[in-house]
């Protein structure tokens, strides 16, 4: 099935730096991969999300890329702020479109 | 908070006692979900929903059970033989049936005595 490996596992920046997480997924068949952002004692809420049809997404000063080939993709955050800090989380959808597998996270602590 | 509401916010299981989390959501959405977040180690699914009277197994559906008998209700049972049951579950929706867009809920603590 497929496994999704999110790193770093901790992420810390100065404000107004940019950030970075990265994920690998093991099933090429994989089609769609949303990051969701929780903060601290709060839900997951979807930040942005792209298909395998696609190579990158932008919204504002967040933006994902693709690399099929690698079977990689990346969360870049740019011009940090305080209330970026939170847990973020990639997923992968499975091939049969069932299911979405989550890495483990990746806490971004932003200073100011 | 509202569209998608998870009750009680914290539970706590005696030993041998079954136990049932709520998820109602009246966001119109045909699948449900539930996950289970255990502290770094993500989100792993338990048991997901596409219709009404229809549920399928997730990864870690053991000692779980669920039922869909309404659009907008999808409740959870955590059993006596979930050895490990202390959580953080979270119950999500979404408008397809493809886990696209999950709505989550606040989610629900629970802990055993």
């Amino acid at each position: 099935g497929e496994n999704v490996e999110q790193h770093p596992s901790t992420l810390s920046v100065q404000e107004g730096d940019s950030a970075v997480i990265k994920c690998t997924y093991s099933d090429s068949a994989s089609n769609y991969f949303p990051w969701y952002k929780q903060e601290l004692g709060k839900r997951p809420q979807l930040i942005i999300d792209i298909r395998s049809n696609v190579g990158e997404k932008k919204d504002q000063r967040i933006a994902v890329t693709l690399n099929k080939t690698a079977k990689h993709f990346s969360l870049h955050i740019t011009e940090t702020q305080p209330e970026d800090s939170a847990v973020y989380f990639c997923a992968a959808r499975d091939q049969a479109g069932t299911a979405l597998i989550f890495g483990k996270g990746t806490t971004l602590s932003v200073s100011s | 908070d509202g569209g998608i509401t998870q009750s009680p916010k914290y539970l706590f299981r005696k030993e041998g006692q079954n136990v049932t989390l709520s998820c109602e959501q009246n966001l119109n959405h045909d699948a449900m979900y539930w996950y289970r977040q255990d502290p770094g180690q993500g989100l792993r699914l338990i048991y997901y929903s596409q219709i009404v009277n229809d549920f399928q197994k997730g990864d870690i559906a053991e000692g779980y059970s669920v039922s869909r008998e309404k659009k907008e209700s999808f409740p959870l049972t955590v059993t006596s033989a979930q050895k490990n049951p202390t959580a953080f579950y979270l119950c999500a929706s979404s408008i397809g049936s493809h886990n696209e867009k999950l709505f989550f809920g606040s989610g629900t603590q629970l802990s055993v005595l």
